[in-house]
């Protein structure tokens, strides 16, 4: 697609209910990232792909969290058994390979809002 | 690991004037990148400017520039003319490999 697509825009969820967050990037764009956004705070990075494999998943904060992505394109984000403290905006990104000279930043999607009840 | 400071959690400025926003980052690396974004409340993230530490020069996107200090690790951002489209929060951001990471932000608000 033209940009970075997440879904859903907003999600409310009971605490202790499992949510998946769906991000699909730029054809094309082998490397995709999730970072976590909490209220009024910076980026704090998640995870990071390229093609399918993820050689950077230490940003994942407990093992309730999990993700993946297949074919090389759309991703999902997993929260297990959600907390209050998992309210956040979740943020995807794509990018080319970082290799490449083009390769200066990303591009975000416009984010899923998950609030924790 | 490498680390992005802004110390300054907001800014006002007056609708066609001038503001500058501050930005530290501490690294070893010699070769690196480092961008302005800004997040409007539609929470999309748009790349303002960016620099590559190798060039001296520092970059300039119609009324935003910066002020690279690569000595100093300082990578300030001058927001010329400010206009009421300008509000949103901006964030400092480092990258040397496929990792970007970012400062707390900074909020721009603008009086008409």
């Amino acid at each position: 697609g033209a940009g970075v697509s997440q879904s859903p825009s907003n999600k409310v969820t009971e605490k202790g209910k499992d949510v998946e967050l769906r991000c699909d990037p730029i054809s094309g764009h082998t490397a995709l990232y999730w970072y976590r956004q909490s209220l009024g705070q910076g980026l704090e990075f998640l995870i990071y792909f390229q093609g399918n494999s993820a050689p950077d998943k230490s940003g994942l904060p407990s093992d309730r969290f999990s993700a993946e992505r297949t074919g090389g394109s759309v991703s999902t984000l997993t929260i297990q058994r959600t907390q209050q403290e998992d309210s956040a905006v979740y943020l995807c990104a794509s990018s080319l390979p970082p290799g490449q000279l083009i390769n200066y930043g990303y591009t975000f999607g416009s984010g899923t809002r998950l609030t924790v009840v | 690991a490498q680390t992005v400071t802004q110390s300054q959690p907001e800014m006002s400025v007056q609708e066609a004037e001038t503001v500058t926003l501050s930005c530290t980052y501490d690294t070893s690396e010699s070769d690196y990148y480092l961008f302005w974004y800004k997040q409007p409340p539609s929470r999309q993230m748009i790349l303002v400017i960016r620099q590559e530490a190798y060039k001296q020069q520092n970059a300039t996107e119609n009324r935003f520039s910066v002020n690279f200090q690569k000595a100093a690790k300082s990578f300030s951002l001058k927001i010329s003319d400010s206009q009421l489209g300008d509000a949103a929060m901006y964030f400092c951001a480092y990258r040397s490999d496929y990792k970007l990471s970012f400062g707390a932000g900074t909020t721009v608000t603008v009086r008409a």
